[in-house]
């Protein structure tokens, strides 16, 4: 089955530029969505078709996918930005969907 | 607004049953294909199952496939999802997902608050 791997844990200070990134086999043929989990609180997508923001997400969030790697970007870090992130793919051949192992972003 | 309310979520015997349902609003329901994704508290997002938009397509993951039956009501603006042999690994909060459109294959734009599922003897 595919699988998508993410770091555990990115640790920064406010201001700087955080980058969490995705690792899947030739996941750059695929389309990479990216979602934001708060404590407590329900999923939100902050990033779909790779490179694309959903209405009301700062422009601060970006994405990239090419060859086995994709990365979401996140500028000038707020202490409001922490959350866990999830990547999100459609795999065709197994007809499913998968959702990367998860990154806790933490803002020091 | 858009909201997604799920229910039906309780404890659970190995073996047995459950009925989750979803009540959809703000939106036209039967423009989207409508997802379930299950999380145990602590771990990563799991995709459970989808159902397209007129219920004619469904795909399911292996993990629940053959005891999970996902199903929708586009008069009533409800999912469903009948849970059968269950397992204790299927404990988890389940969320109701709407998706990016009508087509099958996308992104997951909004998401309801869940429906906790405990599998206890």
């Amino acid at each position: 089955s595919y699988e998508l791997t993410q770091p555990p844990s990115v640790s920064l200070a406010p201001g700087k530029t955080a980058r969490i990134t995705c690792g899947g086999d030739d996941i750059g043929s695929k389309s990479v969505h990216w979602y934001q989990q708060k404590p407590g609180q329900a999923p939100v997508m902050v990033i779909f078709h790779d490179n694309d923001r959903p209405s009301g997400i700062p422009e601060r969030y970006s994405g990239s996918n090419s060859g086995n790697t994709a990365t979401l970007t996140i500028t000038r870090v707020e202490a409001g930005d922490e959350a866990d992130y999830y990547c999100h793919v459609w795999d065709r051949s197994s007809e499913q969907y998968v959702f990367g192992t998860g990154t806790t972003v933490t803002v020091l | 607004e858009v909201q997604l309310v799920e229910s039906g979520g309780a404890v659970g015997q190995p073996g047995g049953s459950l009925r989750l349902s979803c009540a959809a609003s703000g939106f036209t329901f039967d423009d989207y294909t409508m997802h379930w994704v299950r999380q145990v508290p602590g771990k990563s997002l799991e995709w459970v199952s989808l159902i397209s938009w007129d219920g004619g397509v469904t795909y399911s993951a292996d993990s629940v496939k053959g005891r999970f039956t996902i199903s929708r009501d586009n008069i009533k603006n409800f999912l469903y999802l009948q849970m059968d042999s269950l397992r204790s690994e299927d404990a988890a909060l389940y969320f109701c997902v709407r998706g990016f459109s009508s087509s099958t294959i996308g992104s997951f734009d909004f998401w309801g608050q869940g429906t906790l599922v405990t599998v206890s003897s």
